[in-house]
């Protein structure tokens, strides 16, 4: 039973590039989240969809970001002319449920940024 | 605003020890709180969860209490072991947010042999 997979592990993109991070949740997830943790700070909330619904983006920059949740195939989050500033660690996490978090969230190893 | 604090953003003890980690929020009604375990370089792994009506939850060596009044939540680690080295972050959740958590930034907890 695959955990999280998020790809790819490392991407590093030059400034004005686009990046696509890919994430699929657990089996039988189908709650997705994506945060971002900046070196030498905590997580912060992106994102969170379900198939094919944005149900939270509150987190997400108004501009150059956005997220999808396809009925098929994984989450993906696709950042448009990247900035320096974008170079982070993306994470997504998947439940089953929000509203039955007995068992937390499950976050994939993540996907490290890199833009040059 | 909402704020999370968890206090020294390094823990060091003797390996067999109990390690006390805390955590601190203001300006927040959460509904649940959520401890986490990251390793370098890895995606936070979930270790305990605790609801505002819990004031204690247990699971093998680890210990959480939950004060709401104080606004605050403890992390036990007793008898401390080189393995229990890595990051530890608290996560708040309110019922309306359900979804979306807070996270602190972490306690870097170091058990020496």
């Amino acid at each position: 039973n695959a955990g999280v997979m998020q790809n790819p592990r490392h991407l590093v993109r030059r400034r004005g590039q686009e990046a696509r991070l890919r994430c699929s949740p657990m089996k039988g997830h189908s709650h997705v989240y994506w945060y971002r943790q900046l070196p030498e700070e905590g997580l912060k909330f992106m994102v969170y969809l379900q198939k094919e619904n944005i149900i939270d983006e509150s987190g997400m920059p108004k501009e150059r970001f956005s997220a999808e949740f396809p009925k098929e195939g994984p989450s993906i989050l696709r950042i448009q002319q990247v900035v320096r500033g974008d170079s982070a660690a993306y994470f997504c996490a998947s439940s089953q449920n929000p509203g039955q978090p007995n068992y937390g969230y499950t976050f994939g190893s993540g996907t490290r940024l890199t833009v040059v | 605003s909402q704020k999370i604090e968890q206090n020294s953003e390094a823990l060091n003890i003797q390996e067999g020890k109990t390690a006390t980690l805390t955590c601190n929020y203001t300006n927040y009604s959460p509904a649940y709180l959520q401890w986490y375990r990251q390793d370098p370089g890895r995606g936070p792994v979930f270790l305990l969860l605790i609801r505002e009506n819990e004031k204690e939850k247990r699971k093998e060596r680890l210990k959480v209490t939950f004060d709401t009044t104080l606004k605050q939540s403890l992390f036990h680690i007793t008898a401390s072991q080189p393995a229990d080295s890595a990051t530890y972050l608290c996560a708040l959740d309110g019922s309306t947010n359900a979804g979306k958590s807070t996270f602190g930034d972490g306690t870097t907890l170091t058990v020496k042999p």
